[in-house]
């Protein structure tokens, strides 16, 4: 059973389309995070809920909306897609974040946007 | 200056050599320090937690940290083929959400 999984894996799409990665955890962990990783493998925290509360949102333009339904999930959506967006995005989970708890990986979702 | 450095390789060593991965960072808070491995293609798996200074050892493994240095290192013994991946350091406080990630080294042992 996959702890952090997140689909689509890959997905290719035209300049202004509108997108959504889809992110569940079965690790029963409090908080979910969404990174980027650009092409030179930089990670870079983007937004982390806790319990379904925003905890976390870095300077990312606001075509990018992460949604909570419950603590399980964590899902990124992304309107008017640009260039600049291909990247890989990476779902991540851990137990109560603020006391250095490790954070666990999806497999990733590498976007092109063409 | 970035809040954590790390050397971005590649690293090219022959295997059954002694690896030495490094990290700096500026950040005095920092009291949790984790090592990731990642595969091509796959996201990034821990390798290795220490908090605060010291050493710690797994199999082939082992990560140290210097708080006084802001310095902190991954040795991996007898390297195999299998070790070739990225491997990131990542840091963070407690009272905090944010885990700071090195940009990664690339590691390559020839067979």
């Amino acid at each position: 059973d996959t702890a952090v999984s997140q689909t689509p894996k890959y997905l290719v799409t035209q300049m202004g389309n509108d997108k959504s990665i889809k992110c569940e955890q079965n690790l029963g962990h409090d908080t979910m995070y969404w990174y980027k990783q650009d092409s030179k493998k930089f990670l870079k925290i983007m937004f982390s809920y806790n319990n379904k509360e925003l905890i976390i949102n870095e300077t990312v333009p606001n075509r990018f909306s992460p949604k909570s339904p419950d603590k399980a999930h964590l899902n990124l959506h992304i309107n008017s897609l640009e260039l600049g967006d291909s990247a890989v995005y990476f779902c991540a989970s851990s137990r109560a974040g603020g006391s250095g708890n490790t954070i666990y990986f999806g497999e990733g979702s590498w976007l092109t946007v063409v | 200056q970035k809040e954590v450095e790390q050397d971005p390789g590649p690293l090219s060593v022959p295997e059954g050599a002694i690896v030495s991965l490094n990290c700096t960072y500026s950040n005095s808070a920092f009291q949790y320090f984790m090592w990731y491995r990642q595969y091509s293609r796959k996201g990034p798996e821990l390798l290795m937690y220490t908090y605060s200074s010291g050493n710690k050892e797994d199999g082939r493994f082992t990560a140290q940290v210097d708080k006084s240095s802001k310095y902190i290192s991954l040795f991996i013994r007898d390297s195999q083929p299998s070790d070739s991946a990225t491997y990131l350091c990542a840091m963070t406080d407690s009272g905090t959400y944010k885990y700071i990630f090195g940009t990664g080294t690339r590691l390559k042992v020839l067979a």
